[in-house]
């Protein structure tokens, strides 16, 4: 257990649906993000916040929708997804600021989009 | 951009065998190397390097960063089959308000009894 809980671990999901994946940090942590990890190729970072606030986005398709609601709370809301949007989705978080920070990762949720 | 890339991509031993994993990079502002472990869900913390030359060692992993040569290796010794991974090398390459992993592709190790 790494302190980096995610919900649902499984997602099957059809194009037209709305659905929205959770990850709670209980380790006092000030930054969190979302990784997609598509079969065979790297870990890709999706959105990075800090202190609640959204400091990267890193050129995601707009039917992938963060929140972040206090710095233990992280969501992704997906909508009108496409078949290539299946993948383990990833959260993590850090402590934020400093060097040599450690980012710690949750379960992941598996998404299908059928 | 940052870039990580790790050889081999694919690595195959017998239980007993040592294995060494490799890892370079290319990042602006260096911060940290981790190495983690990816069985079949997220991905587990093995090492942080900081400073070149010092090897970190946790049982029969072993870790050292080259920050001259800018690379990395991962060595395993005495490999069991619990061993067989992914093992993922990343690169924090970020600034105050939060880490920035860059991840490699990974080497999928494969112990076999």
């Amino acid at each position: 257990e790494t302190g980096v809980t995610q919900t649902p671990r499984h997602l099957v999901m059809g194009m037209t649906n709305k659905k929205s994946l959770k990850c709670e940090q209980h380790l006092g942590h000030n930054a969190m993000y979302w990784y997609k990890q598509s079969a065979k190729k790297p870990l890709e970072l999706m959105f990075v916040y800090s202190l609640e606030e959204r400091v990267e986005n890193n050129s995601v398709p707009s039917r992938f929708s963060p929140e972040c609601p206090n710095s233990s709370h992280l969501f992704l809301h997906l909508h009108t997804l496409q078949p290539e949007d299946s993948a383990l989705y990833l959260c993590a978080s850090s402590r934020s600021g400093g060097t040599g920070d450690t980012q710690y990762f949750g379960p992941g949720t598996r998404l299908t989009v059928l | 951009e940052d870039k990580v890339v790790q050889s081999p991509l694919s690595l195959v031993v017998h239980e007993g065998d040592t294995v060494t994993l490799n890892c370079s990079y290319e990042v602006t502002n260096f911060r940290s190397l981790l190495w983690y472990k990816q069985e079949k869900k997220a991905p587990t913390f093995l090492f942080m390097l900081t400073s070149s030359g010092i090897e970190k060692k946790s049982g029969r992993l072993s870790s050292i960063l080259d920050n001259k040569e800018l690379f990395s290796i991962l060595n395993i010794t005495a490999t069991q089959t619990g061993d067989s991974a992914v093992y993922l090398c990343a690169v924090d390459g970020g600034e105050t308000s939060g880490s920035r992993l860059t991840f490699g592709e990974g080497t999928q190790l494969t112990v076999n009894p």
